[in-house]
């Protein structure tokens, strides 16, 4: 399975923008980049995937490099709300249900 | 939607005792997970079934863990007998066709 690196912890000023690391060198070219978080006591949520092309929705942006051995979560404007432990997670192509989540990065958003 | 629904949200229970947890999908979804997360090993799956049927069980730690899905809204988890090891926190998510996983606030599990 393609395994993932993330920073164990990231600090982030409410109001800017939280850019979350992960490298993923080992990636096929047919598996999809998930990024899931999970705030405290609750359950992970979704927050965006991705194959080749950079995507963004309402919650956040995902940068994929051109060699898709790396991407980077976006947060534009970062609240309070946002401190979690995100995962950066590679789906293989294999078995769509193996989601291998890691440690994650624990996003900590100050005041 | 009200998403997915997990029940009890907590369980406290003594070692021995058979527990029972309880998962409602996702209307629609037709593929169930279970996973269960602890400090030291992190979120881990256990089983998932599609259109009601086990697919793969390779995560269930041992015999005294079992689920079931006897229909396409309800799924359980149960363990007999339950030990302290057990202590938990489980979560249940459901998909659409092996897609998106969306998850359960969970049932944290105690056993003394």
């Amino acid at each position: 399975d393609a395994k993932t690196t993330q920073p164990p912890s990231m600090d982030c000023a409410e109001g800017r923008a939280a850019n979350l690391p992960c490298n993923h060198s080992t990636i096929s070219g047919n598996e999809y980049v998930y990024w899931y978080r999970q705030i405290h006591s609750q359950g992970p949520q979704y927050i965006i995937h991705g194959l080749k092309n950079n995507e963004t929705n309402e919650m956040a942006s995902l940068i994929i490099t051109e060699d898709r051995k790396s991407s980077t979560l976006i947060l534009p404007h970062a609240t309070l709300r946002d401190t979690a432990v995100y995962y950066c997670i590679v789906r293989p192509s294999y078995n769509f249900n193996k989601f291998y989540f890691g440690s994650g990065t624990k996003l900590n958003v100050k005041p | 939607d009200a998403g997915v629904i997990q029940s009890p949200r907590h369980e406290v229970t003594e070692m021995g005792q058979e527990v029972t947890l309880r998962c409602k999908p996702i209307s629609g979804h037709n593929s169930l997970f279970w996973y269960r997360q602890t400090m030291m090993r992190g979120l881990e799956l256990l089983i998932y079934f599609n259109n009601n049927v086990p697919i793969d069980d390779s995560g269930m730690p041992e015999d005294r863990f079992s689920a079931k899905m006897p229909n396409a809204s309800f799924s359980t988890l149960k363990i007999q007998p339950s030990e302290p090891r057990d202590s938990a926190v489980y979560f249940c998510a459901s998909s659409l066709r092996l897609d998106t996983q969306y998850f359960g606030a969970g049932t944290r599990l105690s056993v003394l």
